[in-house]
């Protein structure tokens, strides 16, 4: 079956270190992967999109990596501030601008 | 520029009633989508417009669910006969046609009660 998999449990770290969250996802061939930042009670807020030949992808404190192989993306927040406090959600392409939605992974920053 | 709004942000209802939830796409946004959110979940994708036309609604629940863009602008998501099930985060979305991007709104919180 299809899955996104996101690490479910918070990811508590300290302010000023690199917060790394990870998604995995099973039988899907998407052209590429987008991460969001959700906020309680708002809506999603577009972070950064990568592309299925692309490695790499970077956006001031941000980086994400796609690795079609391995069938991962990795999100890296550099120097992070308790500002960065929210939920981040990869969503994969399945074609047709349709949007599949991992769970989400809630990062909290303490100063 | 204005982002896309969504309206009302709440909406409490009682099982069995109708609602209507509406979305404005950011201006010149042809594509428009719809995607249910529960608590501790992603956001679920429920229907697609590109223009006045759905592209794809496979993400519908049931019959019960029924979306319009009457003017390829202004959409509005209908329930009919609400469940407590239905309780959920609403939000819609807007891209560019070709592009990839999509602009979330502020959500709808809908509680059936």
């Amino acid at each position: 079956s299809q899955k996104i998999e996101q690490n479910s449990e918070a990811l508590n770290i300290q302010e000023g270190k690199t917060a790394t969250l990870t998604c995995n996802y099973t039988n899907y061939s998407p052209a590429y992967l987008q991460w969001y930042r959700q906020d309680p009670g708002r809506g999603p807020v577009f972070l950064l999109l990568i592309r299925e030949n692309e490695k790499e992808k970077r956006k001031e404190r941000l980086k994400v990596t796609f690795d079609t192989t391995l069938k991962q993306s990795l999100f890296h927040i550099t120097a992070s501030q308790p500002a960065d406090s929210a939920t981040y959600l990869c969503a994969l392409d399945v074609g047709f601008q349709k949007l599949v939605f991992g769970t989400g992974t809630r990062l909290l920053v303490s100063p | 520029g204005a982002g896309v709004s969504q309206t009302p942000s709440n909406k409490v209802t009682e099982k069995g009633k109708y609602v209507e939830l509406r979305c404005d796409p950011i201006s010149g946004h042809t594509a428009l989508y719809w995607y249910r959110q529960s608590l501790g979940q992603g956001p679920e994708f429920l229907i697609y417009f590109q223009g006045t036309g759905a592209a794809d609604d496979s993400g519908l629940p049931n019959d019960r669910f029924f979306a319009v863009r009457p003017e390829g602008s202004v959409s509005t998501l209908k329930i009919q006969r609400t469940e407590r099930g239905d309780s959920a985060m609403y939000l819609c979305a807007s891209s560019l046609a070709s592009a990839d991007t999509q602009y979330f709104g502020p959500g709808t919180r809908l509680t059936v009660l």
